[in-house]
């Protein structure tokens, strides 16, 4: 089945600091993948996203590139703020075999604390 | 993108009541997941649902202790049953607009059983 591997945490860093957080999956087929943000008290939010190989996903600084060779989506940012703090959580969702569904797959999830 | 409210946001419980999560959706979307997270872990998917058929529940999850209603393309429930401490966790709703693309997260709710 298909599976999502992350770094754990806690991650702590100081502000301004690179921020990279690992990812790596096995999956069946040409899965998408994501980054999805989960701030204190609140529900998770997609950060970025990639759709095939070679793919780019980027937003608020954050990047993380889609390699099939590696079977990674690793996410980083060049300098991270206060504000960043937050449980980031990779996923994919491809298609079954069985039922034609798109079961989603979660990451256990990394926490950041950056201090100022 | 899709905006999704979450009621109760939080609750406190007796054991052995049961809880009724509702999730409002503001658009119609064809596909809702309703998932489990307990306290600094990952998310666990309890069931999908389509409106019109039956809920598919995820192993070690059955309809006795989670059913689920989805009466139409906005709107699903969840009902916690018979509840005990364990079942303390936080609820999340969740949707997707394109079939295996990304996935849209109400607030939660957060229920304590005592």
């Amino acid at each position: 089945g298909n599976s999502v591997t992350q770094m754990e945490g806690p991650v702590t860093l100081s502000e301004e600091a690179f921020l990279t957080i690992n990812c790596t999956y096995t999956a069946t087929g040409y899965p998408s993948l994501f980054w999805y943000v989960q701030y204190p008290g609140e529900g998770l939010q997609l950060l970025l996203k990639a759709t095939k190989a070679d793919d780019k996903g980027s937003n608020k600084g954050f990047e993380a590139t889609y390699r099939k060779e590696t079977t990674s989506f690793h996410l980083e940012k060049g300098s991270v703020q206060v504000s960043d703090s937050a449980v980031y959580f990779c996923a994919l969702r491809s298609l079954m075999a069985s039922g034609g569904s798109y079961i989603p797959t979660f990451g256990r999830g990394t926490s950041l604390i950056v201090h100022p | 993108s899709a905006v999704i409210s979450q009621k109760p946001s939080r609750d406190i419980c007796q054991r052995g009541t049961s809880l009724t999560i509702q999730c409002q959706v503001d658009s119609q979307v064809t596909m809702m997941f309703w998932y489990r997270q307990q306290p600094g872990q990952s998310l666990t998917l309890i069931a999908t649902a389509n409106q019109g058929s039956e809920a598919t529940y995820e192993s070690g999850f059955v309809i006795d202790k989670f059913p689920i209603s989805r009466p139409n393309l906005t709107f699903s429930t969840l009902t916690v049953s018979n509840m005990s401490p364990e079942d303390s966790s936080i609820y999340l709703c969740s949707v997707e607009e394109v079939p295996g693309e990304t996935q849209y997260f109400g607030p939660g709710t957060r229920l304590l059983v005592l």
